[in-house]
């Protein structure tokens, strides 16, 4: 399938606010997720949102949804070391079982 | 609860060799999905069910083959594995529903040489 596009890497200092982005690119996408990945490890999905929605908030976590631009963000709150893994944007395709993932984004936090 | 589990954890096969990924879920989903992850790479479909006794494929399906005899098992097999199949493989599984969450095992690490 075409692209979803994330950046490849983000740095942040422990207790900043890490923001990841991603920009898919099916419009008629009903669903988008976060997932997390740690070394060694499968995809935690961390959280989804439908796509009649802007924002929604879990914890320390808030995704931002800008349909019109197909941009979608996670924002983690008070960055932890126990936060740096790989995050993966994904989106629904159309025919509604698969999901489209990016590359992932390293996310590394430094004390 | 142990959710998705994959066995093997790890493989080293040599080229032109055979052998079958176990995926099992016991959370009673109905899809199941087999992925690959390459470096630098997202994951890419290969195969998924919707059911038992249904398989179908996904995007990159070329030397794989499947099969969902009973509903909490999903397979995956290499007849004639190639150095090109050298990737980690993911299954996942997800419930009937528009939200379409999928859960992930740990993966199998598999190298062909």
């Amino acid at each position: 399938g075409e692209d979803v596009e994330q950046s490849l890497f983000l740095s942040v200092r422990e207790g900043d606010s890490s923001v990841i982005n991603c920009t898919y690119t099916d419009s008629s996408s009903t669903y988008l997720y976060w997932y997390k990945q740690e070394p060694g490890a499968g995809l935690q999905l961390l959280t989804y949102i439908f796509s009649n929605m802007d924002m929604k908030q879990d914890q320390r976590l808030t995704v931002l949804l800008n349909k019109k631009d197909k941009h979608l963000s996670l924002r983690i709150a008070d960055t932890q070391t126990g936060d740096s893994a790989i995050y993966f944007c994904a989106e629904s395709i159309n025919s509604g079982y698969a999901l489209n993932f990016g590359k992932g984004t390293s996310l590394l936090v430094t004390p | 609860n142990a959710g998705v589990t994959q066995t093997p954890k790890f493989r080293v096969l040599k080229t032109g060799q055979s052998m079958t990924l176990l995926c099992a879920q016991d959370m009673n989903h109905e899809y199941m999905y087999w992925y690959r992850q390459d470096p630098g790479m997202g994951l890419r479909l290969i195969h998924y069910s919707v059911g038992e006794g249904t398989t179908a494929k996904g995007e990159v399906p070329d030397g794989y083959n499947v099969s969902r005899l009973k509903k909490q098992n999903f397979l995956l097999g290499l007849e004639s594995a190639a150095p090109s199949q050298t990737s980690v493989y993911f299954c996942a599984s997800s419930h009937l529903r528009e939200s379409n969450e999928q859960y992930f095992g740990p993966g199998t690490r598999l190298t062909v040489t």
